[in-house]
């Protein structure tokens, strides 16, 4: 059983279009994010909800809109795409308490190529 | 704000030797401090988790140690293998998870 996945793992679309990748964890975890990792490979947090509350929320374009329908789901809708969104989108899961952070679980990724 | 770096950026070494990857972070309040692998065009694979109370763990040939008062972490890999090559991250805890850029480790055989 696959801990994070997320779908689609490769997507090719045009400049300007709206689009979304879907993330699902069967950890019951509370906590789930998503990172972004350009071209030089560097993985960098856009969001982060706990129990479907939105906790973390980077400097992201609005472009990009987090949707948690329950805990164990997180959705990333992408409207209005650029070239810049190319990239590879990881979804990662953790538990988080008190402050305290769980470990990290990661998703294949969504490798996005914008056109 | 947490800044996490990493050292070096690329390592070359033959198989069977012992080596060291440095990872360093401005923000010693920190909850834990976590290494992963992560193969080209894959997700990453969660390596060792070291809480902040904890000062080393330990994995088959792999050792991570955490010394938060100087906001460093090592992880030391023994007698390595080509199957070790990968980029090697490290990410540290406060309120996210925040990455260092990695080392990206080859191991010729």
């Amino acid at each position: 059983d696959t801990a994070v996945s997320q779908t689609p793992k490769y997507l090719v679309t045009q400049m300007g279009n709206d689009k979304s990748i879907k993330c699902e964890q069967n950890l019951g975890h509370d906590t789930m994010y998503w990172y972004k990792q350009d071209s030089k490979k560097f993985l960098k947090i856009m969001f982060s909800y706990n129990n479907k509350e939105l906790i973390i929320n980077e400097t992201v374009p609005n472009r990009f809109s987090p949707k948690s329908p329950d805990k164990a789901h997180l959705n990333l809708h992408i409207n209005s795409l650029e070239l810049g969104d190319s990239a590879v989108y990881f979804c990662a899961s953790s538990q988080r308490a008190s402050g305290y952070t769980g470990e990290l679980f990661f998703g294949e990724g969504s490798r996005l190529t914008v056109l | 704000k947490q800044e996490v770096t990493q050292i070096p950026a690329a390592l070359s070494v033959p198989e069977g030797e012992n080596l060291v990857l440095n990872c360093s972070f401005t923000d010693s309040a920190i909850y834990n401090l976590q290494w992963f692998r992560q193969d080209p065009g894959k997700g990453l694979t969660s390596l060792l988790l070291i809480q902040s109370s904890q000062r080393e763990q330990t994995s088959g040939r792999l050792n991570a140690s955490l010394d938060k008062s100087s906001g460093r972490s090592t992880l030391y890999i023994a007698a390595s293998q080509p199957g070790d090559s990968a980029t090697y991250l490290c990410a540290v805890a406060n309120n996210d998870m925040r990455f260092g850029a990695g080392t990206r480790l080859t191991v010729k055989p």
